[in-house]
């Protein structure tokens, strides 16, 4: 069964930076994409990027295209996510999901991980 | 970028009852690319429906999508107390990929 395991909670000074990862398992991982979704308290949730797990190809939401990294090791099967220059705004709870190549359909997420920025 | 807005905000509804909600989209959803989610307290999101009226894999079909352009309805046609929860439509026809705000369905 498909399978996306995030890394734990995170608390870090504003002006910091975060790396995130999310494990798949269950799949083939190089046929999807992985995107990154984030939910800050009581807002909606917002999409931040996602990489084509099979060559690398990026795409990033212009909001978080010169903060967000997204990078793949597919001899581990694991995404990671690194978001630079935190500030309280970033706080949030950020989801991994699998999503067809072809679209952005996000079929299946991780459980989720808090980020809390604080100084 | 394309902005989702949902309604009602918040749906009290009994067991067994319909719920139909509502999500409009700022301008027009190409080729359908609308979904919905459900989201329960302290879990991920879980795909219902795609291309607007496409259930997902294990989604019963009492849950129905229609629409087309700007507007979407997420239709749920006998509630199960399962279904008490929050639902989020989402465009991927454009990037940015949007959500809406969500609609809170909430037992009566």
């Amino acid at each position: 069964q498909v399978q996306l395991v995030q890394s734990g909670a995170e608390v870090k000074k504003p002006g910091a930076s975060v790396k995130l990862s999310c494990k798949a398992s269950g799949y083939t991982f190089a046929t999807y994409t992985m995107d990154w979704v984030r939910q800050a308290p009581g807002q909606r949730l917002e999409w931040m990027g996602w990489i084509d797990a099979g060559n690398a190809n990026t795409k990033y939401s212009q909001k978080f295209q010169d903060r967000v990294t997204i990078t793949r090791d597919t001899s581990a099967n694991t995404v990671y996510m690194e978001l630079s220059s935190l500030t309280s705004e970033d706080t949030a709870v950020y989801y991994c999901a699998r999503a067809p190549i072809v679209a952005t359909i996000l079929d299946f997420w991780g459980q989720g991980t808090l980020v809390t920025v604080s100084s | 970028e394309i902005v989702l807005t949902q309604s009602p905000g918040t749906l009290s509804l009994s067991p067994g009852e319909r719920a139909t909600l509502s999500c409009r989209a700022s301008e027009s959803v190409s080729s359908n690319y609308l979904a919905w989610y459900q989201q329960k307290p302290g879990q991920a999101p879980r795909l219902l429906i795609y291309g607007a009226s496409r259930r997902a894999t294990g989604i019963p079909d009492r849950l129905s999508g229609i629409g087309s352009g700007t507007d979407f309805t997420l239709t749920i046609s006998r509630l199960e107390p399962e279904d008490f929860a929050v639902y989020y439509c989402q465009q991927y026809s454009s990037s940015p990929y949007t959500f809406g705000q969500g609609t809170k369905l909430e037992i009566k």
